[in-house]
């Protein structure tokens, strides 16, 4: 079964300065895809970056970035100049046949 | 734009209570989905969709049930709410598609936050 990890349940940033989210997974499928998602306090989930597994560069969309190690299996989520607005929960998730498989989640304070 | 529209963003209901969640797409996606969100937990999936009339047991489907007669609409139902269902819910909806960036995107609602007293 495929299974999303977050290990940092909270983290605190200071405005103007980057941020790296934690995400590991385990797959047996050759060919997969990972989400990141921001879900701010009025409860919508925002999408914010895709990687695909055969993907030969790092994903990119504004101030995120992906830092895809294969090898490692890691899918970590840099979010560079951080802004008061960035403040949320950060759900890391995989493609499956059944929608997507989440992991726990980050909750990321944004500190004036 | 994908529009993902659920009927209730708070909901109060009495335990007992048979309660419905209504979920509708704009998109002619076959796939839908409802998840479950706590504390903790992250999203959890209940049920799914894959096309009209057809559903599949998610992780959690215990207490729940679920309707798609038409395609653009997915509902929830709960039937005999109990207080361990207070919780968001959130629906979604993709493109069937076995890959690349389009077969893989959910698109969700806003999420519906009920409380079961």
């Amino acid at each position: 079964a495929q299974k999303i990890t977050q290990t940092q349940p909270g983290m605190f940033v200071q405005e103007k300065e980057a941020v790296t989210l934690d995400c590991t997974y385990d797959t047996s499928d050759p060919s997969y895809g990972l989400f990141w998602y921001k879900q701010p306090s009025s409860g919508e989930m925002i999408f914010l970056i895709y990687q695909g597994s055969y993907d030969q560069q790092n994903a990119t969309e504004g101030r995120y970035s992906l830092n895809f190690q294969k090898a490692r299996k890691s899918a970590n989520l840099v979010i560079s100049a951080s802004q008061l607005g960035d403040s949320a929960m950060y759900f890391c998730a995989m493609r499956e046949v059944r929608g997507m498989r989440f992991g726990a989640g980050t909750r990321l304070t944004v500190k004036p | 734009d994908v529009k993902v529209t659920q009927s209730s963003r708070y909901l109060v209901k009495r335990t007992g209570e048979k309660v419905f969640l209504e979920c509708v797409q704009d998109m002619d996606h076959e796939n839908m989905f409802w998840y479950r969100q706590d504390p903790g937990l992250g999203l959890r999936l209940i049920y799914f969709s894959y096309d009209v009339k057809m559903k599949e047991k998610g992780d959690i489907p215990e207490g729940y049930s679920v309707s798609r007669e038409k395609k653009e609409r997915f509902s929830l139902i709960l039937e005999s709410a109990s207080t361990n269902q207070t919780s968001m819910y959130l629906c979604a909806s993709r493109l069937s598609g076995t890959g690349g960036f389009g077969g893989n995107t959910i698109y969700f609602g806003e999420g519906s936050w009920l409380t079961v007293v």
